[in-house]
């Protein structure tokens, strides 16, 4: 079966960094997708990685390791509007995303 | 602003009803996705919409689900007797390619509550 694990729920001070992880077992891989999702509201992206290593996009960078079925997203300079769930998505051999179950981030000052 | 507008933001309904939800691109793709999310669980994909066509749907897309381009223009998915277990978020998506090739833009969601 095709299964995403994530930490369910994670808290973290403002102005800290936070590591989220994600391990996958997927039936074929086309890339790994980083999503936030505030409550009630729609999934936003975050990054894309497809091949191994680190890629950074201001606060946030995504870390991919094909060979280990293994991704992290890091949160720099936390901020309380960062508070949200972090959803790791996989792109599987038929391109069809398979999601996570979501990490649930809460932000303390 | 949103890639897609998505009406209605909520909906209730009785249990058996019909509902059709609406999602109007903002700008002109081909690729269109349903996915919806049940209150505390995962997204799960309904449906991929192509040139006015289905090119690929799950499980869960079975015969109470249906999808239209009726206009050209506004995408709706039409669930055509409801179940309490369909109360969920259910967004509309596009890419600016395929899935193959871009990363899923959500809209802002149309909340299906049945009773």
């Amino acid at each position: 079966g095709q299964n995403i694990d994530q930490p369910t729920e994670m808290t973290a001070t403002e102005g800290a960094i936070v590591q989220i992880n994600c391990t996958y077992q997927t039936s074929g891989f086309n890339g790994l997708f980083w999503y936030q999702q505030h409550a009630g509201e729609a999934p936003t992206f975050l990054s894309y990685n497809v091949l191994d290593g680190l890629e950074e996009k201001g606060r946030f960078s995504s870390f991919l390791s094909r060979s280990k079925g293994y991704s992290y997203l890091l949160l720099k300079e936390l901020q309380m509007k960062d508070s949200a769930s972090y959803l790791c998505a996989v792109k599987d051999s038929n391109y069809q995303l398979i999601w996570g179950a979501g990490t649930k981030l809460i932000i303390k000052p | 602003e949103p890639e897609v507008t998505q009406t209605p933001s909520h909906q209730v309904t009785q249990m058996g009803q019909e509902v059709i939800l609406r999602c109007v691109p903002i700008s002109n793709h081909l690729y269109f996705y349903w996915y919806r999310q049940i209150l505390g669980q995962k997204v799960e994909f309904l449906v991929s919409f192509y040139n006015n066509e289905i090119s690929e749907k799950s499980e869960i897309f079975d015969d109470q689900f249906s999808v239209e381009r009726p206009d050209g223009s506004n995408f709706t998915l039409k669930i055509r007797s409801t179940k309490l277990e369909d109360s969920a978020m259910y967004f509309c998506a596009r890419t600016t390619g395929t899935l193959e090739t871009g990363e899923l833009f959500f809209g802002e969601g149309s909340r299906l509550t049945v009773l």
